[in-house]
This record gives structure tokens, sequence and C-alpha cells, in this order.
């Protein structure tokens, strides 16, 4: 594998399910991002980890958990979520956080909230 | 807080002619501007960034991006277009203030290329 993958690629799951959703880097960088985008809608930044802490949470709902347990893995834990939840989460990674560092993007995984 | 537009949502282009996306990003004393781009199915890519120096920036591709402060623009151009470069592209602006990790992006502009 190279770059950064993202499992599941899609996932559909109802408003009291609890799902998780995996990103792994395979670029040895020390920065991961959680980004959300939505239909017509600029997209956010939700969480940033750099070395494994959480640097940047940006109002995020509760229902939404990440989890950090190495510069090589990012998780975001979903249980109750609402159908405006339904979205394509992209996870990203960067050397650093420095503004020169590239962030770089995974595919993506496809959400639907029924 | 930042802001940024992108005017045009869709721009279709016929084939080999030449394109320009527009961006425009609400003021700051110094931003660092970048554009990537999304192929279906895929995650973002960088396409070209502006940190200092030159105000015209080559990326990659063949596209390039001038950076205008006075009129707060990051318009990306390509002077040929192929089909290849049917994509959705997003501008994106970073404060250059310390501890700031936000990309604050546009909507992206879908451009269609047309044979």
């Amino acid at each position: 594998e190279t770059g950064v993958t993202q499992t599941p690629r899609h996932l559909v799951m109802g408003m009291t399910n609890k799902k998780s959703l995996k990103c792994e880097q395979h670029l040895g960088h020390n920065a991961m991002y959680w980004y959300k985008q939505s239909a017509k809608k600029p997209l956010e930044l939700m969480f940033v980890y750099s070395l494994e802490e959480r640097v940047e949470n940006n109002s995020v709902p509760s229902r939404f958990s990440p989890e950090c347990p190495n510069s090589s893995h990012l998780f975001l834990h979903l249980h109750t979520l609402q159908p405006e939840d339904s979205a394509l989460y992209l996870c990203a990674s960067s050397q650093d956080l420095g503004v020169g560092d590239e962030q770089f993007f995974g595919p993506g995984t496809r959400l639907t909230v029924l | 807080a930042q802001s940024v537009t992108q005017l045009d949502s869709q721009v279709p282009v016929f084939e080999e002619a030449p394109v320009e996306l527009r961006c425009n990003y609400s003021s700051s004393v110094s931003v660092y501007l970048f554009w990537y781009v999304q192929y279906p199915n895929q995650g973002l890519q960088l396409l070209l960034k502006y940190l200092s120096g030159s105000t015209l920036v080559k990326g990659i591709n063949g596209f390039e991006a001038e950076f205008n402060k006075s009129q707060t623009s990051f318009h990306l151009r390509k002077p040929s277009v192929h089909i290849s470069d049917t994509a959705e592209y997003f501008c994106a602006v970073r404060d250059s203030g310390a501890g700031s990790y936000q990309l604050t992006f546009g909507k992206g502009t879908k451009l269609s290329v047309i044979p």
C-alpha cells in the first residue's frame, strides 16, 4: 500500500448504529487530519493530530470521536449519527504542521446515514 | 476567519481551449494559497501553492496561478486543456499566523472538458 488509504470506501448505517472509519498513511508523516466533504459546501476540517496528540477540534458534535493510536493510523468512531452527517469523509496526512507541508489525501469514505 | 469564494460552480470548456478558474479570498495581512484537484472517486491532490516570492506559480499538469494581493485573488489557468483535466478544483487559503493549521476551502469548481 502506498500513500493514504481509507476503509471502508462506502458505508451505510442507521442512526442507532456504531461504526468506525479507518485511515492509514504509509508516508512516515507526523500529522493527520479528518475532513468532511458535503455536497455544495466547502471542505470542513474536523480534527487535526500531530504526533498522536489532538491539536485542533473544530466544534464537531460529540457523536464523532477521533482516535489516533500511533502516527500511522487515525480512526473516526461514529455513533447515533443524523442523516445530515451523510458526506464524504476524507483523511489526510502531512509531514508536520508547517505551512509548506503538503497534505496528502486518501480517497475518502462515502457515508450514508439512513 | 478566512473565507474563499469560487464564483463558478461549473465551467465547461472545449478540448485544447484555455481555461481560467477564479478564486478570491477575504483579505488578511498574509496568507498562503493553494489549488487542489479532485478526480472522480479520489481524494484531493495538490496542484500548486503560493507561499512567498514570485506571484506566478507553476504547478503540475501544465497549470499555473497568479497571486494578486490587491485584488485578493488567486486564479488558476491552463492555456490548453485536455479531456483528462475534467475534475473538480478547489482553492484553499491558510493564515500565516502561528498555530494556524486550518486550510479554508472554497466550494469547488467542476471543470468539464468537451471533446
